[in-house]
């Protein structure tokens, strides 16, 4: 199975301040398409998870512009630029190539 | 708007089986996945295995090769998960997804408890 490494466990960041989150898998994410199954989630206190990014890069519908993500084979990154109150949750990367389908052990993110 | 509506919560003594539903709108099942996932108590998330209902072929984690069984009803657009010789660590939230986890239906509680 592809294991998942996220880095760090958890964040503390003040309203304004820009985070970084790593996500490196065991095995290279390309697919015999070419493309990188690499997603990112973010799981908000008692809900369901919500996809923000998909295929490393791409922004989920109505996901705000202050998301990004980078990365190539293995090793990934999702950037948060002005962190607001809302963004408060456990970020999870996920990897979609290989079966069985794994996640991140997650990230969780606190308001200061 | 694409919705996932997922039934309500079960209490399943050990032993016995729970069928969990997954009722999609604003989206035709037959053109995408659906996916499993549990989270237990605290933790995080596992993926069970997915379906693809225009065809019924499923893949599972080994791990619930045994425990879980995957259908889907596309004249209903509903996908369904049972599970089968429930044990104490079945205890958990299970959450259906649709895609590549593009959509998550509300998470239905599983309590085993006798």
């Amino acid at each position: 199975d592809v294991v998942m490494t996220q880095t760090p466990p958890s964040l503390s960041v003040a309203i304004g301040q820009s985070v970084s989150i790593s996500c490196k898998s065991s095995q290279s994410l390309v697919y015999s398409d070419g493309k990188t199954y690499l997603h990112w989630l973010l799981q908000s206190p008692g809900r369901s998870p919500k996809r923000l990014i998909y295929q490393v890069s791409n922004l989920g519908s109505g996901v705000p512009d202050r998301f990004s993500g980078t990365g190539s084979q293995k090793d990934f990154t999702l950037k948060i630029s002005r962190v607001e109150a809302e963004d408060l949750g456990v970020y999870y990367c996920a990897q979609t190539t290989h079966f069985p389908l794994t996640f991140g052990s997650g990230t969780k993110l606190e308001i200061k | 708007e694409v919705q996932l509506q997922q039934s309500g919560a079960e209490l399943g003594k050990p032993g016995t089986s729970v069928k969990l539903s997954c009722k999609v709108s604003g989206y035709n099942i037959r053109n995408t996945y659906m996916h499993w996932v549990n989270q237990r108590p605290g933790k995080g998330l596992e993926w069970i295995g997915r379906i693809d209902p225009a065809n019924g072929n499923t893949i599972y984690a080994e791990k619930f090769k045994s425990k879980a069984t995957l259908t889907a009803d596309t004249s209903s657009n509903t996908a369904y998960m049972q599970l089968s010789q429930l044990k104490s660590d079945d205890t958990a939230i299970y959450f259906c997804a649709m895609g590549w986890f593009a959509y998550w239906g509300q998470g239905t509680l599983v309590t085993v408890s006798s």
